[in-house]
């Protein structure tokens, strides 16, 4: 079965640096997504991306924040200076519009660990 | 989109059928309601959609009541594995890009 895969698993940076996380979502799907999830709270929407655009995008969602598509089949998340609130796990996500934008397929998530 | 309501947590024995509850009052006529779960520290996993027929599909069934305003997932017979959060989410379905809002969901504990 097809699966969104992410690197790397776990991502350690100290502050100020930039980090990309990278992920590879279901060939034939269309919709990319990022979700955050800080330890011990909700999963949080980030941004969705179709098209080569940016087609919505959270508070959190800030300057620090850019996503790509690189190439034809990697979709990435860089924040250019991290801070010690960005450690949090990361979860890719990927939706095909033939079964329902709803129907999101997420990664194992990279957790990110900001010194 | 509309509020959902959801018990913190709930147990279940293995083998036994799990039944979690929704409650969505505020749902409109062309909002779904999703379900999804979390294992520990994983990425959240898509279970099953509806928007006002029963479904079912190899992980569960949904039903939803005749005037929409809950919904009830069903795990037929729970297993260890199925330990997780589970999250019950009403969005309207549209072509696509739109977000996921996730709540705190139901912590469903499956003992031996």
């Amino acid at each position: 079965e097809p699966e969104v895969t992410q690197t790397p698993s776990h991502q350690v940076t100290q502050m100020g640096q930039e980090v990309i996380l990278r992920c590879v979502p279901i060939s034939n799907h269309l919709y990319f997504y990022w979700y955050r999830q800080i330890l011990g709270q909700k999963v949080e929407f980030l941004v969705s991306f179709y098209n080569n655009e940016i087609s919505e995008k959270s508070e959190i969602f800030d300057d620090q924040f850019s996503v790509e598509r690189p190439d034809g089949s990697n979709f990435t998340l860089k924040i250019r200076s991290t801070k010690l609130e960005d450690s949090a796990m990361y979860f890719c996500a990927s939706s095909d519009p033939g079964t329902g934008a709803g129907s999101q397929y997420f990664g194992p998530g990279t957790r990110l660990t900001v010194l | 989109d509309a509020k959902t309501t959801q018990p913190t947590s709930m147990d279940c024995a293995e083998g036994r059928a799990a039944n979690l509850p929704c409650n969505h009052s505020t749902i409109s006529g062309n909002e779904y309601v999703y379900w999804y779960r979390q294992i520990h520290s994983q990425g959240p996993q898509y279970i099953i959609h509806g928007l006002k027929n029963n479904e079912t599909n190899e992980m569960a069934s949904l039903i939803i009541t005749e005037d929409r305003k809950s919904s009830t997932l069903i795990l037929p017979h729970a297993t260890l594995r199925d330990t997780a959060v589970y999250y019950c989410i009403v969005r309207v379905e549209v072509g696509g890009g739109n977000k996921l809002t996730f709540g705190t969901g139901t912590q469903l504990k499956v003992e031996l």
